[in-house]
């Protein structure tokens, strides 16, 4: 079973400039994620998608960060304008429907705004 | 107060000890608990899950859960220095589907 595959691994910008992730889940998992990882913290929830639609999104700063799961496969989520605050690493996970169903971790995407 | 809370340590054990990792959560509806490792540098990975109060055995470790005091642990038997890393709490808050909010993770450090 191959996983969860993200593209960038690394990124570095220069505030105010614009970034754009990807994320390809496992195959067949209706659910997708997306946290913010800052160094020393937990995982925090941006954005959760139900095939394409979006379950919980209070977290994600919308005036800056947008995220589309188009014909519920596929993920991306874009900064922009980016703040040096957004550097972290960006994690996509997916997970099977139940309540007990893990999230299954990408690689990550670790952006550095300068 | 924080929904999932967890010391940050360092955890520091000797190698052959039993590690112990705690976790304390605030919303009494939530439904399951995840214990996730994640090595410097490195995305989380699954260990084990509970949802059951008692205790869950996998190995080397022991998921303990009781809802009553809201509180989740992790032991780590025969500790080896390859268990370094740090351990994420999560807590799923969802009903019909997961909300898994995660802890600040703990530190653990297995010496030689």
């Amino acid at each position: 079973e191959a996983g969860v595959a993200q593209s960038p691994r690394y990124k570095i910008i220069e505030k105010r400039q614009s970034v754009a992730f990807w994320c390809n889940p496992i195959s067949g998992h209706a659910t997708l994620y997306w946290y913010q990882q800052i160094l020393g913290q937990g995982p925090k929830l941006l954005i959760q998608f139900q095939n394409n639609g979006v379950v919980d999104d209070s977290q994600l700063p919308k005036d800056r960060f947008s995220a589309e799961r188009l014909k519920g496969v596929d993920s991306t989520l874009k900064i922009q304008p980016a703040k040096l605050e957004d550097s972290a690493v960006y994690l996509c996970a997916s997970s099977s429907r139940g309540p007990a169903s893990p999230l299954h971790f990408g690689n990550g995407t670790r952006l550095t705004v300068t | 107060q924080k929904e999932v809370e967890q010391n940050s340590g360092p955890l520091s054990v000797p190698e052959g000890a039993i590690a112990s990792l705690n976790c304390t959560y605030s919303d009494r509806g939530s439904q399951s608990f995840f214990w996730y490792r994640q090595y410097s540098g490195k995305s989380p990975e699954l260990i084990m899950f509970i949802y059951s109060n008692g205790d869950k055995e996998d190995g080397r470790f022991t998921a303990q859960l009781n809802k009553a005091s809201q509180y989740v642990s992790l032991l780590i038997r025969d500790s080896q220095p390859s268990d370094s890393a740090t351990y994420l709490c999560a807590v799923n808050r969802g009903s019909g589907f997961q909300k898994l909010v995660f802890g600040t993770g703990t530190r653990l450090l297995v010496s030689p």
